[in-house]
């Protein structure tokens, strides 16, 4: 079946610090992919789509100076969060669509928790 | 935009009974809808979606229904087993997107 991954699942750094998370297809190529962040028991809310080749879709009240994209091949996009503070710490979990299901079923990555100290 | 509307919040049931899930969406064109099951800190599973040519699906234990008319699907699970406690959460998707709103969750307990 499809694979999405992501890496790492766990990090801890500290406030100020930069924090880059990636997110691979791993037995199909991606031309868009998702990023999500959730909160405890919360829902899943968009972030941005990540688009290859071009620039990535902020969603609205998303800083996009502050939750770097890039999406430099169509198996790899990476998130990074530049000078995280406490109230960054979340579960961030992205997706892609999988071309050979359809262009709607989304598969997600196994999350990533970040701790901001 | 979207807006999709879940209910209930949390679902207690005991072993063997039956669970159903409700979502309402606001975008009448939206004619896709997923479900995806999340356990504690684990990536959010497609267990079932529907589109909207279908008015029901099924799967096993699992089924959907869609009320285009009404705009909501609901999820249903039959002879629910511990292993089904999760949080569940319901998407829809607008057509010519490809991005997902998802419901705020209904976290289902399941006791043996």
């Amino acid at each position: 079946g499809a694979v999405v991954s992501q890496h790492p699942s766990r990090v801890i750094c500290k406030s100020g610090t930069s924090v880059k998370i990636e997110c691979r297809s791993l037995d199909f190529q991606a031309t868009t992919m998702f990023w999500y962040r959730q909160f405890p028991k919360k829902s899943l809310m968009l972030m941005a789509t990540s688009n290859e080749g071009s620039k990535a879709t902020y969603e609205q009240g998303v800083e996009k100076d502050k939750f770097l994209i890039n999406h430099a091949s169509l198996t790899l996009s990476t998130l990074t969060v530049t000078s995280a503070h406490p109230e960054d710490s979340s579960f961030y979990i992205c997706s892609a669509p999988v071309p050979r299901v359809s262009t709607d079923t989304q598969y997600f990555g196994p999350g990533t928790r970040l701790t901001v100290l | 935009g979207e807006n999709v509307e879940q209910h209930p919040s949390t679902l207690s049931v005991q072993e063997g009974d039956s669970a159903v899930i409700k979502c309402t969406y606001s975008d009448s064109a939206s004619n896709y809808f997923p479900w995806y099951k999340q356990e504690l800190g684990k990536r959010p599973q497609l267990i079932i979606d529907i589109r909207s040519n279908v008015g029901e699906k099924k799967d096993q234990r699992i089924a959907v229904t869609l009320n285009k008319t009404a705009k909501h699907f609901s999820l249903h699970i039959t002879e629910t087993q511990p292993e089904d406690s999760a949080v569940y959460f319901c998407a829809a998707t607008p057509p010519g997107y490809s991005t997902l709103t998802f419901g705020k969750g209904t976290m289902l307990l399941v006791s043996p």
